[in-house]
C-alpha cells in the first residue's frame, strides 16, 4: 500500500515567490498533519485536520501561510510571499483517528529552498 | 526553556557498544510518550511507545520517571544500522494527536 505522499520532493524558489506543497494521506486516514523541520528548531506541528476540517492551526507562523483540505484525499499547504526563513523540510502526516494511541504516519518531506 | 529537551550528541560508539539518550519534558501534564527514529533525509518514524512500568523491544528498552519528567532508550549491541537520529516525542491529554518533538539525538555506530 502506498504510504503518504508528498510533492514535490524539493523546492527551490526566490523570495516573494507563492510555494504550494501537497499531500495525499494514507487512504481511510481521518487526520491529516503538516509540520515543519529545521535544525534549529526541530519538527513543529503547523496545523493538523480531521475530517478534512482545521482543527488546530496555531503552529502555522504567519498569515503568510495557509492550509486547506479539499476532500479526504488531498492538502495544500501554501507560502505566500515565501520568505528564506522559511527553508526546511515540510513533512505531512496521517493517522487513522485522534489520540496519541494512533501512529502518526510521516510522508519523505519536501526540502524548500527559499534564495 | 523548550518543551522537550535532548542531548543532540552525537554519539559516537563501536558496535556492540550499550547506548543510552536520555530526553526531559516540561509539562507535568503530558501523558503519552515515544521514540522515533529519523534516519539522514529521511523522514521520522515510530519506534516504540513509552510505559510507565518500562518497556523493551528487542535490543531496546524504553523507560518513563514521570516523578523526574524524563524518558529514556537504551539500546544493547549496537548495530551499524541504528545509526540515525532519535527524536523523544510527548503528547498532552486534552490536545489530541499533537505531538511535541525534540531536536533529536544522534547516533552514530561504527565498526
Amino acid at each position: 500500500d502506498a504510504g503518504v505522499i508528498q510533492s514535490p520532493r524539493h523546492e527551490v524558489t526566490e523570495m516573494g515567490q507563492e510555494v504550494t506543497l501537497r499531500c495525499k494521506p494514507i487512504s481511510g486516514h481521518d487526520y491529516l498533519f503538516w509540520y515543519r523541520q529545521t535544525m534549529m528548531r526541530g519538527l513543529e506541528l503547523l496545523i493538523y485536520f480531521n475530517n478534512n476540517v482545521p482543527i488546530d492551526d496555531s503552529g502555522m507562523p504567519e498569515d503568510r501561510f495557509s492550509a486547506k483540505m479539499p476532500n479526504a484525499s488531498f492538502s495544500t499547504l501554501k507560502i505566500q510571499p515565501s520568505e528564506p526563513r522559511d527553508s526546511a523540510v515540510y513533512f505531512c502526516a496521517s493517522s487513522l483517528g485522534g489520540g496519541a494511541d494512533n501512529e502518526q504516519f510521516f510522508g519523505p518531506g519536501t526540502r524548500l529552498t527559499v534564495l | 526553556r523548550k518543551e522537550v529537551e535532548q542531548d543532540p550528541g552525537p554519539f559516537n560508539v563501536p558496535e556492540g557498544a550499550t547506548v543510552a539518550f536520555n530526553c526531559t519534558y516540561s509539562n507535568s501534564a503530558s501523558q503519552s510518550f515515544f521514540w522515533y527514529r529519523q534516519d539522514c533525509r529521511k523522514e521520522p518514524k515510530l519506534l516504540m511507545s513509552v510505559y510507565s512500568s518500562g518497556n523493551e523491544d528487542g535490543r531496546f528498552t524504553a523507560q518513563l520517571n514521570r516523578a523526574s519528567q524524563y524518558i529514556s532508550l537504551l539500546i544493547r549491541d549496537s548495530k551499524l544500522s541504528d545509526s540515525a537520529t532519535y527524536l523523544c516525542v510527548v503528547c498532552n491529554t486534552g490536545t489530541a494527536s499533537k505531538l511535541t518533538f525534540g531536536t533529536g539525538t544522534r547516533l552514530q555506530v561504527t565498526l
